[in-house]
Order: structure tokens, then C-alpha cells, then sequence
């Protein structure tokens, strides 16, 4: 009964390459988000959909595109990869706008070789 | 703009000793603050809020406003609170839903 998932959960490639992460959650949630939590545990929202609709883009690459195909899955997809792209991406979503818990996936940890 | 500083990296304490981690925020309105926990191996998962004003596994968290601080306490350390905590603000006002996360600490509680 997982509330949110993400897959993979290791991702290793290599510079150069196309990558996607993908979230889904079952809470019946209408926002969702994407973090990135580098190597120092420091924790930056990038990206979030309230019901399908792009909400907050942060500055962010474009090389980082999310896609949400419905209200349930936020998919983030990774064009050209970068060393500086390692980090462990979180996604979250909670119910509403102003609705103060977030509930966080597992992460998907990301290696750029 | 919002800001949340966490000033410790890395908080080691023994157990039963009393814990403190501090944050400090910057933000022009009113806030609402939370601390968020991720243990070892495990998601990040809300802790606490400061309108709840409740106590959860012995933490606490008052907001000060004088001081913009919202500092995480618990009267004395146990093992299984080593993990790290992340405090984390969003403004108020209509579409003021975003979290901004300090850079945590982690915190090691000796046996």
C-alpha cells in the first residue's frame, strides 16, 4: 500500500544519455512534486503539477522536463546528462495547494558516470 | 523570498542528553514552519508543525517570531533519533504552498 512510489530506485549512466524517473502515487492527491537532494542533503523543490497544470518551475535546465499524464504519476525526464546531475531526486505530492504535508517517495538515486 | 537556515551540519549528542536543533527563517508575512525527519534508509516524512503546537516522540518545536527561529527540542536523546531533519517553511496567503527546506542537519545520538 505504498502511498508514493518512484522508479527506479538506482539509476547509473552515463553523460550524454536520456533518462526518465518516474512517480506515482495512490493518495488521490492533485499536486505533486519533484526535489532534488544533492550530495550535501540539501533538499530543492524543481518542479510542481497541481492537477496536471506546471505550477512552479524553478530554475531548473530545460534539459529537465516532468510530464504529468494524469493526477496520479509525475514523470521526470532527463535529457543530456550531466556529472552535476548526481543527486537522489525525491518526488512528493500532497492533497491541494495550501496543504502542508508533503508525503515524499523513496528517492530515486542518480549516478552520472 | 523565503529563506530557512539550519546553522549545524552535523549535531552529535549522547544519549539522554538534551537536543536542540536550530532553525532560523526569513520571510516578510506570516509563516508556517514545519520540521521534517528522514531516517536512515527511509523517506522524508513530516515530523512536526508549529500550529499543531503538539509533541511528537518527545520533540517540540515553538515558533518565534521576534527571533524568526523554530528550533526542534527534545529533552533527552535516544538512539533511534539519529536521522536527518530538514525544517521547512511556506508562506502564507492564497498559492503560498511551497516548501522551502533548510539545508538540515544530522543529527547522531551516542550511545
Amino acid at each position: 500500500d505504498t502511498a508514493v512510489s518512484q522508479t527506479p530506485k538506482y539509476l547509473v549512466t552515463q553523460m550524454g544519455n536520456d533518462k526518465s524517473i518516474k512517480c506515482e502515487q495512490n493518495l488521490g492527491h492533485d499536486t505533486m512534486y519533484w526535489y532534488k537532494q544533492d550530495s550535501k542533503k540539501f533538499l530543492k523543490i524543481m518542479f510542481s503539477y497541481n492537477n496536471k497544470e506546471l505550477i512552479i518551475n524553478e530554475t531548473v535546465p530545460n534539459r529537465f522536463s516532468p510530464k504529468s499524464p494524469d493526477k496520479a504519476h509525475l514523470n521526470l525526464h532527463i535529457n543530456s546528462l550531466e556529472l552535476g546531475d548526481s543527486a537522489v531526486y525525491f518526488c512528493a505530492s500532497s492533497q491541494g495547494r495550501d496543504t502542508y504535508e508533503q508525503y515524499f517517495g523513496p528517492g530515486t538515486r542518480l549516478t552520472v558516470t | 523570498a523565503q529563506r530557512v537556515t539550519q546553522p549545524e551540519k552535523l549535531l552529535s549528542v549522547f544519549k539522554g542528553a538534551p537536543v536542540e536543533l536550530k532553525c532560523n527563517y526569513s520571510y516578510s508575512g506570516s509563516p508556517e514552519l514545519f520540521w521534517y525527519v528522514q531516517y536512515s534508509r527511509q523517506r522524508l516524512q513530516l515530523l512536526l508543525r508549529h500550529i499543531s503546537r503538539e509533541s511528537i516522540k518527545g520533540f517540540t518545536a515553538d515558533l518565534n517570531k521576534g527571533e524568526t527561529s523554530f528550533h526542534l527540542k527534545k529533552p533527552f536523546a535516544q538512539e533511534e533519533d539519529s536521522a536527518m531533519y530538514y525544517c521547512a517553511l511556506r508562506g502564507s496567503g492564497a498559492g503560498s504552498y511551497q516548501l522551502t527546506f533548510g539545508k538540515g542537519t544530522k543529527l547522531s545520538v551516542i550511545p
